[in-house]
């Protein structure tokens, strides 16, 4: 059984620019959730995936996308980098049911982004 | 969504047991306790979950009073290696229910096991 993956590991991008982050949740799960960590802060819920289609959403503008695969492989897209973007990016899987039940979520490394 | 109040940093020494307590005063029914560990630059790795009484694994047990407003992580012994931010989750996944789970963590306990 492989453990969450994400790619690349360091990133650095000028403001206004796009970038992708991907990630490759663990074997067997079937959701998976994007976080922003900045130095010193607790990880920020950005959005989450279930069967392709977004189930939820923190607080992030319109320009913090995202996508899911068949394969429930991922993808983070931001927009318009702002130098306020810097932080780790975090990736979890989790398998969720169709009922009341509990999100034990198993992270990745993350991504570091710097954005200048 | 219930929020978690922890104290931000705690400091001990290796081979003593250390507690965490996490706040959580508007808990709902079907809310669960998850606890997470994140070293830095790394991702946070699950610790244990529990729903009331004691709940303990290989690594931690984690305590919660009967009316579940807090709960208390338990290390025992810890080492070095134990040098860590911790944080507490409360929530459940909604899915059934149309809604979704958003999970909010907050700024955690910084854990420092001195030699």
């Amino acid at each position: 059984e492989t453990g969450v993956t994400q790619s690349p590991t360091h990133l650095i991008k000028t403001r206004g620019q796009q970038v992708t982050l991907r990630c490759s949740s663990q074997s067997g799960h079937n959701t998976v959730s994007w976080y922003q960590q900045a130095l010193g802060q607790g990880p920020q819920f950005i959005f989450q995936y279930y069967r392709e289609e977004e189930n939820g959403r923190g607080n992030f503008p319109p320009r913090f996308s995202g996508l899911q695969f068949p394969n429930y492989s991922s993808e983070l897209n931001v927009n318009a980098l702002e130098l306020d973007d810097s932080a780790l990016y975090l990736c979890a899987s989790s398998l969720l049911r169709e009922i009341l039940s509990t999100d034990t979520q198993y992270f990745g490394p993350g991504t570091r982004l710097t954005v200048l | 969504l219930a929020k978690t109040t922890q104290p931000i940093s705690m400091d001990s020494y290796e081979g003593q047991e250390v507690n965490i307590t996490c706040s959580h005063n508007n808990i709902a029914t079907n809310d669960y306790i998850t606890w997470y560990q994140q070293f830095p630059s790394q991702g946070p790795r699950f610790i244990i979950q529990g729903y009331k009484t004691k709940v303990t694994n290989e690594v931690a047990s984690l305590f919660i009073p009967a009316d579940r407003k807090s709960s208390t992580l338990s290390l025992p012994r810890v080492s070095l290696s134990d040098t860590a931010v911790y944080y507490c989750l409360v929530g459940e996944s909604q899915l059934g229910s149309g809604g979704s789970y958003i999970p909010t963590f907050g700024r955690g306990t910084s854990l420092i096991v001195h030699p």
